[in-house]
């Protein structure tokens, strides 16, 4: 499978630990974000990497939220001292830039996120 | 603000039927407009675009039309087939200053299909 992939599927921390996912685009993408998806709501768009380069953030993520994309590889989402608030799906996404830039976004089985 | 909304949580079509999902935006610097279909426990899969310029776009069973003036989209789906059952989001672009676009799109709240055999 060549699809985009996320590590863990599941994760269930408790409030003031720190939590770290990855997710694993298509490897010709160069483009990747991370979105987060709350029950009865759609994904709402938390950063974009172009390469390594993290070209915007919303003003959703907090400082508490940081994203890495070394290399232009594999990307990671760390959360600190984590919130109940922070509970939530996780969903990591890639697409490929190219003329015309209307590549759709190809999304992973997301990272749900319970804090307790 | 919710610059993209889906007003109807929920549409139950009988197997067979058109089932027609509605969408309207506010943000007038949307230029490309997808819907994406998710099963539970899976991530968004894009079903069909269409880019403002254009009203609309056809895919086998898939349509969608878009009306800019009353800043509105739709999806057709003929005939419907259980297996189509899901959530269905609108999602939309914007274009920045200067005309580039990063992809980052701005996602409905989702409709939730259900086609009955």
């Amino acid at each position: 499978d060549t699809g985009v992939s996320q590590d863990p599927r599941h994760k269930i921390t408790k409030r003031g630990q720190n939590v770290t996912f990855r997710c694993d685009p298509i490897s010709e993408h160069n483009r990747l974000y991370w979105y987060r998806q709350t029950l009865g709501q759609g994904p709402e768009f938390l950063t974009y990497f172009q390469n390594e380069a993290q070209l915007e953030k919303s003003r959703l993520l907090s400082d508490r939220f940081s994203a890495e994309r070394p290399k232009g590889s594999f990307s990671t989402l760390e959360i600190q001292r984590t919130e109940q608030g922070d509970s939530a799906m996780y969903l990591c996404a890639s697409s490929l830039r190219r003329p015309g830039d209307n590549s759709p976004l190809h999304f992973g089985n997301g990272t749900r996120l319970t804090v307790t | 603000d919710q610059q993209v909304k889906q007003n109807s949580p929920s549409l139950s079509v009988q197997e067979g039927r058109i089932s027609i999902l509605n969408c309207d935006y506010t943000n007038s610097m949307f230029d490309y407009f997808l819907w994406y279909k998710k099963y539970p426990a899976e991530g968004p899969t894009f079903l069909i675009s269409i880019s403002s310029i254009k009203d609309k776009n056809e895919d086998g069973r898939f349509t969608v039309f878009l009306n800019k003036s009353a800043k509105h989209l739709s999806l057709h789906i003929v005939p419907s087939q259980p297996g189509d059952s899901a959530v269905y989001f609108c999602a939309a672009r914007d274009v920045k200053a200067g005309g580039t676009s990063y992809g980052k799109l701005t996602f409905g709240q989702g409709t939730i299909l259900t086609v009955h055999p």
